[in-house]
C-alpha cells in the first residue's frame, strides 16, 4: 500500500524562483514528517522536519507547511538556486515504529 | 562533520552467490538501520538494529537478510543466496536517538545481481 504519495514527480524551476512539492499521507498516527534531499551518488540528507503540532517551519530558504487535518505538507524553496537542484523526498515516521517511510521522491532542477 | 562510511561504493555477484556489505557509522550512534533503493524507485525501510538486537523488520527483510554488529564499530548486512531483483542500492544509516532525531545516510552500496 502506498502510505505516502508525493507530486510532483519532477520539477523545472528558474533560478530565484519558489519550488513546491507536495506530499500527501494516509494515516493520521504518524507523528514526524521530515523531507530529505539526495544528490546523485549519494544518500538521503535530513533537510528539515515538522512535528505535527505546528502549521508551518521555516529553515532558511526552505518552509514546510502542514495542515493535520488534509494530512498533507509541503516543502517551499524560496529563491531556488542550481545548487539545490537534487531529489526531494518527503517521509512520515511514527514515533513508536522506528523506521522512515519515504515518499516516492521528486526531481528538481533549477535552471540559470 | 563526521561520516557514515558504506564498502564497497558497488559490488557485482552471480545470481544465489552470498554478498556481505559493510558500513562504519558515527561512532556515538546508538541506532543503526539498512534501506535500499531500486533505481529511480523510492528508498525502502530494511531493518533497525539496536542494542545488539533487531528491533524493527520490514516484509521485504526475510530469511535471506540478516544484520550484524561483529565489532564496535562496523554493522553488516548480509544476503545470503542473491537474487536478480535484490539489485538496487542499499543505503547505510545511523542516529544517535531513534528515527524521530534524523538519520546521517552513508553514500550507499550499488549491488548489481547477473
Amino acid at each position: 500500500q502506498q502510505q505516502v504519495k508525493q507530486s510532483p514527480q519532477s520539477l523545472i524551476v528558474q533560478k530565484g524562483g519558489i519550488s513546491i512539492i507536495n506530499c500527501a499521507y494516509e494515516n493520521t498516527a504518524f507523528d514526524y514528517f521530515p523531507w530529505y534531499q539526495q544528490f546523485p551518488g549519494k544518500g538521503p540528507a535530513l533537510l528539515i522536519a515538522i512535528r505535527p503540532d505546528v502549521s508551518e517551519k521555516k529553515e532558511g530558504r526552505f518552509t514546510i507547511s502542514f495542515n493535520k487535518s488534509a494530512k498533507q505538507f509541503s516543502l517551499h524553496i524560496m529563491d531556488s538556486q542550481p545548487g539545490d537542484s537534487a531529489t526531494y523526498f518527503c517521509a512520515v515516521v511514527k514515533t513508536s515504529y522506528d523506521k522512515v517511510i519515504f515518499g516516492p521522491g521528486t526531481s528538481l532542477s533549477v535552471i540559470p | 562533520e563526521p561520516e557514515v562510511t558504506q564498502t564497497p561504493s558497488h559490488q557485482v555477484t552471480q545470481m544465489g552467490q552470498e554478498v556481505i556489505l559493510r558500513c562504519v557509522p558515527i561512532s556515538n550512534h546508538l541506532y543503526f538501520y539498512w534501506y535500499r533503493q531500486i533505481l529511480g524507485q523510492k528508498v525502502e525501510f530494511l531493518v533497525s538494529f539496536y542494542n545488539n538486537e533487531i528491533s524493527e523488520k520490514s516484509e521485504i527483510f526475510d530469511d535471506q537478510f540478516s544484520v550484524e554488529r561483529p565489532d564496535g564499530s562496523n554493522f553488516t548486512l548480509k544476503i545470503r543466496s542473491t537474487k536478480l531483483e535484490d539489485s538496487a542500492m542499499y543505503f547505510c544509516a545511523s542516529s544517535l536517538r531513534q528515527a524521530t532525531y534524523g538519520y546521517t545516510f552513508g553514500s550507499g552500496t550499488r549491488l548489481t545481481v547477473v
